[in-house]
């Protein structure tokens, strides 16, 4: 059973515009959030973070939103840019329960394209 | 500071055969996970280790092992390779794995023919 779900597989976006990337999860205990940007044949690369006590952060054009009750994130991109186009996941760690050490939980990933 | 390197970054090897990946860590970083990424299952964890020492081990078979060592370098190792082991091998690392967020290295692809 997946604990973290992007349901969208794919997103396409005009230049400029704004980016909506949706992640649910079903785990209460998840407490640490991430998005991370992939492009093919590379590792992962951190994007932005938000902690559970948390429900905004923002680094330039990256802002995460975290709704706890409907256990639901989003990563708003803007303006998006041609270079934004990769595959975004979604993670989730549960860092103050035991047996949780270095793992993240990662949604599928939705895979984002930006037209100029 | 460097990044997280891996090596090699591919890979090909036959069924049957085993295989070991390595991993260094950014400097200062004392955890180190392990994911395996394929089409089908997305990531997935393999384990992570902090000073020496398993802490965590993910849903896979006796058949996935690891170790790191004193300066925090990781090796991966997966004995008797099936085709289903053919997958992108991501290496991460953390300061202390239970605080703070995972950099990754540019994997290691495997092929297992």
């Amino acid at each position: 059973d997946q604990q973290v779900k992007q349901n969208s597989p794919s997103l396409s976006v005009q230049e400029g515009r704004i980016s909506i990337l949706n992640c649910d999860y079903t785990n209460s205990m998840f407490d640490y959030f991430l998005w991370y940007k992939k492009y093919p044949a590379e590792g992962p690369t951190f994007l932005i973070s938000i902690s559970s006590i948390k429900d905004k952060n923002e680094d330039g054009r990256f802002t995460v939103f975290l709704n706890k009750s409907a256990k639901h994130l989003s990563l708003h991109i803007v303006p998006s840019q041609p270079g934004d186009s990769a595959v975004y996941f979604c993670a989730a760690s549960a860092l103050n329960y035991g047996g949780s050490q270095g793992n993240l939980i990662f949604g599928k990933g939705t895979k984002l394209s930006v037209k100029p | 500071k460097a990044g997280v390197t891996q090596t090699p970054r591919y890979l090909i090897k036959t069924r049957g055969q085993q295989v070991t990946l390595s991993c260094s860590p950014i400097s200062g970083h004392r955890s180190v996970s392990w994911y395996q990424q394929t089409p089908g299952q997305g990531l997935q964890f393999l384990f992570e280790y902090f000073s020496e020492t398993q802490r965590n081990k993910g849903n896979f078979p006796g058949r996935f092992s690891g170790r790191q060592f004193s300066n925090s370098r990781s090796e991966m190792n997966v004995s008797t390779l099936e085709l289903g082991d053919s997958a992108l091998y991501l290496c991460a690392s953390s300061l202390d794995g239970t605080s703070e967020t995972q950099y990754f290295g540019p994997g290691t692809r495997l092929l297992v023919l």
